[in-house]
């Protein structure tokens, strides 16, 4: 079955170290996105791309870089780690079809929980 | 820009009471609506979703109706479980350019009680 993952599932880290989150997805989907979720702001977009080598910044995207080499994977980083980026992760990707744009239907991974210190 | 509102929680019911999750949304055109829940410890799914005004998406009991005039999509159930226990997201999809993306409200959470 298609899926999507991501890893590490928890990580504890220091103030200023960079990390990558990993996001794979198995659909074959064109688009991925990467969220991050807090008490009282729901989902909030960090970036997201539509397609290999392209890349979107969205509503919260500062402190943090995605780049896309292949259809599979948006790998998230964050170039120097702050404790206002404590979170959790989400990782989503849609088809965006001719047939289902508009209307797409966006698969989340399970979730990364970032700890910074 | 495209907004959505939810109802803030949390809410708390018991077995089988009926539920409302309000939600409205701000919008240029006709935008899709979703709901999504997402259940202690994973990730976000899709609950239902309608793509056009008057429309109504249903799925595991749970019914929503796109409202134009009202540019609402309620969500609600006759009869909610303990297992309906999860925080709900309303989302309404944002097209621009010729690319898409989902904006969604800050999530209302749900208890139930045996």
């Amino acid at each position: 079955d298609a899926e999507i993952t991501q890893s590490p599932r928890h990580k504890i880290t220091e103030t200023g170290r960079q990390v990558t989150l990993a996001c794979h997805q198995t659909w074959n989907h064109n688009n991925m996105f990467w969220y991050r979720q807090d008490l009282g702001h729901g989902l909030r977009l960090i970036h997201y791309s539509y397609g290999v080598q392209d890349t979107n910044k969205g509503e919260v995207s500062d402190g943090y870089s995605v780049s896309r080499s292949n259809t599979e994977d948006l790998p998230l980083t964050l170039e120097s780690a702050a404790s206002s980026q404590t979170s959790v992760y989400f990782c989503a990707s849609s088809e965006s079809g001719r047939l289902t744009f508009g209307t797409d239907t966006q698969y989340f991974g399970p979730g990364t929980r970032l700890t910074v210190l | 820009g495209n907004s959505v509102t939810q109802m803030e929680g949390p809410v708390t019911l018991s077995e089988e009471a009926f539920l409302t999750i309000n939600c409205t949304y701000t919008a240029t055109g006709y935008p899709s609506l979703f709901w999504y829940v997402q259940y202690p410890g994973e990730g976000l799914q899709l609950l239902l979703k309608a793509t056009k005004a008057d429309d109504k998406g249903s799925n595991k009991g749970f019914e929503a109706t796109y409202r134009k005039e009202t540019t609402s999509f309620h969500l609600e159930k006759g009869s909610v479980q303990v297992s309906d226990s999860a925080v709900y997201f309303c989302a309404l999809s944002d097209i621009q350019g010729g690319s898409e993306k989902l904006v969604f409200g800050k999530g209302t959470k749900l208890t139930v009680n045996p």
